[in-house]
């Protein structure tokens, strides 16, 4: 069973359109997040969410919009897409703040791709 | 064969050989450590984690080793297999507001020859 998934796998669009990322986790977590993975690799945080509030919210255009429609749940829009916002976006879940672990169990990622 | 992180970014080794993969760490606050081995085409995925009340932890085959003075930590591999080339990346987890953030090094590509 995949305990992070996220649809699309792969995405290209073009320039000024309107997308969305959809990440699930079935591990019963509490928190989840968004990254972006730049082409050298840079791992970023975008968002957290613990139970449907967001908690963190980094520097990130405010045409990225996330929304938990439930715990199991956290997607990202991008609206006006740009081609700097071409990377890979991984979705993670951690069971924080119940647990000892603070590990976090990522997607397999969506390569997003702007012509 | 032994990187220095963020001024070696890839680190090729010898199958059969030992790995050290090293990474510096910038906030005090972390408490802590992750070191995460990515794929090709795929999502990080978990090896080895240590809190910063501890200096050295070890799993199957690998050693983390924490020097809080120097903020630093290495990823030790002992003998290293193709299965092993990947990117690893280290990360730091501290307290944020409510929350928690884990902040990623910059990654070292480990290469494994045959």
């Amino acid at each position: 069973d995949t305990a992070v998934s996220q649809t699309p796998k792969y995405l290209v669009t073009q320039m000024g359109n309107d997308k969305s990322i959809k990440c699930e986790q079935n591990l019963g977590h509490d928190t989840m997040y968004w990254y972006k993975q730049d082409s050298k690799k840079f791992l970023k945080i975008m968002f957290s969410y613990n139970n449907k509030e967001l908690i963190i919210n980094e520097t990130v255009p405010n045409r990225f919009s996330p929304k938990s429609p439930d715990k199991a749940h956290l997607n990202l829009h991008i609206n006006s897409l740009e081609l700097g916002d071409s990377a890979v976006y991984f979705c993670a879940s951690s069971p924080y703040p119940r647990g000892q672990s603070h590990e976090q169990y990522f997607g397999p990622g969506t390569r997003l791709t702007v012509t | 064969g032994e990187s220095v992180g963020l001024h070696l970014p890839t680190l090729s080794v010898q199958e059969g050989d030992n790995s050290i993969i090293n990474c510096a760490y910038s906030n005090s606050a972390s408490d802590y450590f992750i070191w995460y081995k990515q794929e090709s085409g795929k999502g990080p995925q978990f090896i080895i984690d240590i809190r910063s009340n501890m200096d050295k932890r070890q799993g199957q085959r690998v050693t983390v080793l924490l020097n809080k003075t120097v903020k630093h930590l290495s990823l030790q591999i002992a003998a290293t297999q193709p299965g092993d080339s990947a990117v690893y990346f280290c990360a730091e987890n501290f307290p944020s507001g409510s929350a928690r953030q884990l902040t990623f090094g910059s990654g070292t590509q480990l290469t494994v020859l045959p």
